[in-house]
């Protein structure tokens, strides 16, 4: 069990590009999470896959963000045209079973300039 | 709407103290988790303690317990002994449906 594992651990980027990070769950979760984290807050719910699909998605996911988990294992989290307040903590967590804990990789650092 | 509130921004407290950092929630659920979260400078977010609702009974983790109140909606969390190692920020958190939702956080600061 080797974890939650996030990449990449740092973005930074020019306001307008597009970004995309990756998350792989612990390797027996059906259960994958995306949560935002702004400095000095908590994180905040993005949206939710069990397998392959996407069950629920906070209204914080704008139109210019969109996630993906295509074979029911990774994930990706892509934002299009990045604005400076996208500049976040993005965290990814797991779980499966019959377990409601969620486990959290490392987060991937994001800074809009 | 669910919420969790983390009235105390920063506590400090001396190795080997005790600490008791806050925190209060708002849920319509009758049956719901609630969890503290460590998340250490720069590091990744781990889970201290969580409980079940429908538990009477307060868990306890090792040097980490909670007081859990469901009547006042209130679920604070005890530190034992303190170590240097517990200087995080610590996350409240109320289990709903499937996401979680956060308090803003306690930095916990512990002096030598």
């Amino acid at each position: 069990d080797t974890g939650v594992s996030q990449d990449p651990r740092h973005k930074i980027t020019k306001r307008g590009q597009n970004v995309t990070f990756r998350c792989d769950p612990i390797s027996e979760h059906n259960r994958l999470y995306w949560y935002r984290q702004t400095l000095g807050q908590g994180p905040e719910f993005l949206t939710y896959f069990q397998n392959e699909a996407q069950l629920e998605k906070s209204r914080l996911l704008s139109d210019r963000f969109s996630a993906e988990r295509p074979k029911g294992s990774f994930s990706t989290l892509e934002i299009q045209r990045t604005e400076q307040g996208d500049s976040a903590m993005y965290l990814c967590a797991s779980n499966g079973g019959y377990t409601d804990t969620q486990y959290f990789g490392p987060g991937t650092r994001l800074t809009v300039l | 709407a669910q919420t969790v509130t983390q009235s105390q921004p920063e506590m400090s407290v001396q190795e080997a103290e005790t600490v008791t950092l806050s925190c209060t929630y708002d849920t319509s659920e009758s049956d719901y988790y609630l969890f503290w979260y460590k998340q250490p400078p720069s590091r990744q977010m781990i889970l201290v303690i969580r409980q079940e609702a429908y538990k009477q009974q307060n868990a306890t983790e090792n040097r980490f317990s909670v007081n859990f109140q469901k009547a006042a909606k209130s679920f604070s969390l005890k530190i034992s002994d303190s170590q240097l190692g517990d200087a995080a920020m610590y996350f409240c958190a109320l289990l709903y449906g499937n996401k979680l939702v956060f308090g803003a956080g306690t930095i916990l600061r512990v002096k030598s």
